[in-house]
């Protein structure tokens, strides 16, 4: 089945730095790449996601890349902002189901 | 603006009990999940369900089962709770049959086993 790992595991940066999350994915038919974001105490909740027919996906601050050949997706935040932290998960579509990554906790300092 | 509720925010059961674990989701979507999220190890997947009375195994199945006897509502039941079990319990609902459609998380159990 799919398996997804997603680095690293914590990330701390400053304010307005950009950082970057990487995933990758084992099963080469998988074609949806969600990414989630959950603030402490909250619910994940759906930020951007891209399809296995796009090589890149962009939403203001974020975009997500995806390399089929290489199998790996990755999140990029610009501009980061003390409310961007929180933990990001990754996911890919295996047969019926989404595998999620182990997350990352995103530390935005001021 | 689709609404995931479930049951309680925290539980606390002992060693052995039958523990229920009910979610409700109010957008008619055909597929529903339960997963467990432990830190370190991320979202796994337990059961899902993309129809009523239908259920399939997730990643980390044992231990558990499901009913899903009403479309907007899946319950996870543990059957003879153990320590091991106690985790954050995570229910998500979706639209569509192919897996590619956003999924509504709702607010989480916090399950303590003693």
């Amino acid at each position: 089945g799919e398996n997804v790992e997603q680095h690293p595991s914590t990330l701390s940066v400053q304010e307005g730095d950009s950082a970057v999350i990487k995933c990758t994915y084992s099963d080469s038919a998988s074609n949806y790449f969600p990414w989630y974001k959950q603030e402490l105490g909250k619910r994940p909740q759906l930020i951007i996601d891209i399809r296995s027919n796009v090589g890149e996906k962009k939403d203001q601050r974020i975009a997500v890349t995806l390399n089929k050949t290489a199998k790996h997706f990755s999140l990029h935040i610009t501009e980061t902002q003390p409310e961007d932290s929180a933990v990001y998960f990754c996911a890919a579509k295996g047969f019926q189901k989404l595998v999620f990554g182990t997350g990352t906790r995103l530390l935005v300092s001021p | 603006d689709v609404k995931v509720t479930q049951s309680s925010r925290y539980l606390v059961k002992r060693t052995g009990e039958k523990v229920f674990l009910e979610c409700v989701q109010d957008m008619d979507h055909e597929n529903m999940f339960w997963y467990r999220q432990d830190p370190g190890l991320g979202l796994r997947l337990i059961y899902f369900s993309y129809d009523v009375k239908m259920k399939e195994k997730g990643d980390i199945p044992e231990g558990y089962s499901v009913s899903r006897e009403k479309k907007e509502r899946f319950s996870l039941i543990l059957e003879s709770a153990s320590t091991n079990q106690t985790s954050m319990y995570l229910c998500a609902s979706s639209l569509g049959a192919d897996g590619t459609y956003e999924q509504y998380f709702g607010p989480g159990t916090r399950l303590t086993v003693t």
